[in-house]
């Protein structure tokens, strides 16, 4: 069965530091991968995926294969960065979205 | 701007009472949603409907039950409420099978049963 590992239940940096969400995936064909971020008090959003290969809110995930990995990175972290990451897979049926256990990032001024 | 409501924020109910939880899109979305969040769990999907009357059961669905008689609204029931159906609660509405990657979640009932 598909599935999204996310090693970190909590990463701190401080303002301007690179950040490096981890999330490791486990198919064995060729999967569609996205990041959700929930920021306080507002909804669970779309905020990448892993084909459009885009830069949002300074964010980028690369999808690499022989890892089976699709961080999410960013080179300088701010303030309102600090959110619920969660990193997300498309089940088989692909109605499904199948969801990591999230990251909470926070970052320090 | 895609508008997903849920009819309560918060719920405090008893252990056995029959629990109804509203959720209502208004961008005439085919998907509809319904996941529970828990710390350390992320969210998991207790049923989606991907039509009008048409369901099918996500990764935790017992305990729960569905309704989709109209295609803006989907109900999730609990038929008797447990401890362990504490929990927060979030709808989420995706337009199509083609852009079932990109869904928008309701603000979440959070509901505690006691």
């Amino acid at each position: 069965a598909q599935r999204v590992t996310q090693p970190e239940k909590l990463l701190s940096v401080f303002k301007g530091a690179p950040v490096e969400l981890k999330c490791n995936y486990s198919y064995s064909g060729s999967p569609e991968l996205f990041w959700y971020v929930q920021y306080s008090r507002q909804r669970l959003q779309l905020l990448l995926r892993h084909i459009s290969r885009e830069s949002i809110k300074g964010f980028t995930a690369d999808l690499n294969k022989g890892e089976t990995s699709f961080h999410l990175k960013k080179p300088f972290a701010q303030e309102e960065d600090s959110a619920m990451y969660y990193c997300v897979t498309r089940g088989d049926s692909s109605y499904k979205l199948i969801f990591g256990s999230g990251t909470r990032l926070l970052v320090r001024p | 701007d895609v508008k997903v409501t849920q009819s309560s924020r918060y719920l405090v109910k008893r252990t056995g009472e029959k629990v109804f939880l509203e959720c209502v899109q208004d961008m005439d979305h085919e998907n509809m949603f319904w996941y529970r969040q828990d710390p350390g769990l992320g969210l998991r999907l207790i049923y989606f409907s991907y039509d009008v009357k048409m369901k099918e059961k996500g990764d935790i669905p017992e305990g729960y039950s569905v309704s989709r008689e109209k295609k803006e609204r989907f109900s999730l029931i609990l038929e008797s409420a447990s401890t362990n159906q504490t929990s927060m609660y979030l709808c989420a509405s995706s337009k199509s099978w083609q852009e079932a990657y990109e869904q928008y979640f309701g603000p979440g009932t959070r509901l505690t049963v006691t």
